[in-house]
């Protein structure tokens, strides 16, 4: 059964520091992984998806890379801005039904 | 607009009732998908349906029923036989065909009171 694991579970910083959020996983048989943003009381928003043939994924100031064989995962946020402060998670689709495994989540708070 | 639509944004059960809480897609995705959050826990799969007239239970399906009559529409039942129903209900949705991409509602609170 797949297991995910997000450190730290809270993270605070000041505001323009790049940080790195982890992601790690038991099963190295992934569809693909995606990382979400959760702003309290609101639902989950979509963020990078990486396919299990890709190394990393970028938008903006965020690149999330992925390495299967050590059963990890990193979000880098460049130049943190106090709009991060949220929730990231990370979700595992172990298959082409599409069902994902989510960890429990990285409280991220960026300190203007 | 293309979106998920969860309704209602809070609702509140008695005792012994069942609730059914509303999702709708118009993104013409095949598969949709209903989670449970709790505090200080990841995101737990309680149905899926990859097709119309077609669901699998999930990881917490116990206390829970679902129907899937419309492609857009994907309607969550939470039975009095749920002991511990409040919590925060999540839906989602993905196409069968790509990188399976799930986009998530904007979630139902639900207290039992």
């Amino acid at each position: 059964k797949q297991e995910v694991t997000q450190i730290p579970a809270a993270l605070s910083v000041p505001e323009g520091e790049n940080l790195v959020l982890n992601c790690s996983f038991t099963d190295s048989a992934i569809y693909n992984l995606q990382w979400f943003r959760q702003d309290p009381g609101k639902g989950l928003t979509s963020l990078l998806l990486i396919q299990s043939s890709q190394r990393e994924q970028t938008s903006g100031r965020l690149n999330a890379s992925l390495d299967k064989s050590s059963g990890r995962s990193t979000l880098y946020i460049a130049a943190s801005q106090p709009g991060d402060s949220a929730t990231y998670l990370c979700a595992i689709c172990g298959g082409s039904n599409y069902k994902l495994t989510f960890g429990k989540g990285t409280l991220l708070t960026v300190n203007p | 607009d293309g979106g998920i639509t969860q309704s209602p944004k809070y609702l509140f059960r008695k005792e012994g009732q069942n609730v059914t809480l509303s999702c709708e897609q118009n993104l013409n995705h095949d598969a949709m998908y209903w989670y449970r959050q709790d505090p200080g826990q990841g995101l737990r799969l309680i149905y899926y349906s990859q097709i119309v007239n077609d669901f699998q239970k999930g990881d917490i399906a116990e206390g829970y029923s679902v129907s899937r009559e419309k492609k857009e529409s994907f309607p969550l039942t939470v039975t009095s036989a749920q002991k511990n129903p409040t919590a925060f209900y999540l839906c989602a949705s993905s196409s069968q065909t790509g990188l399976g991409e799930q986009f998530f509602g904007p979630g139902t609170r639900l207290t039992v009171l």
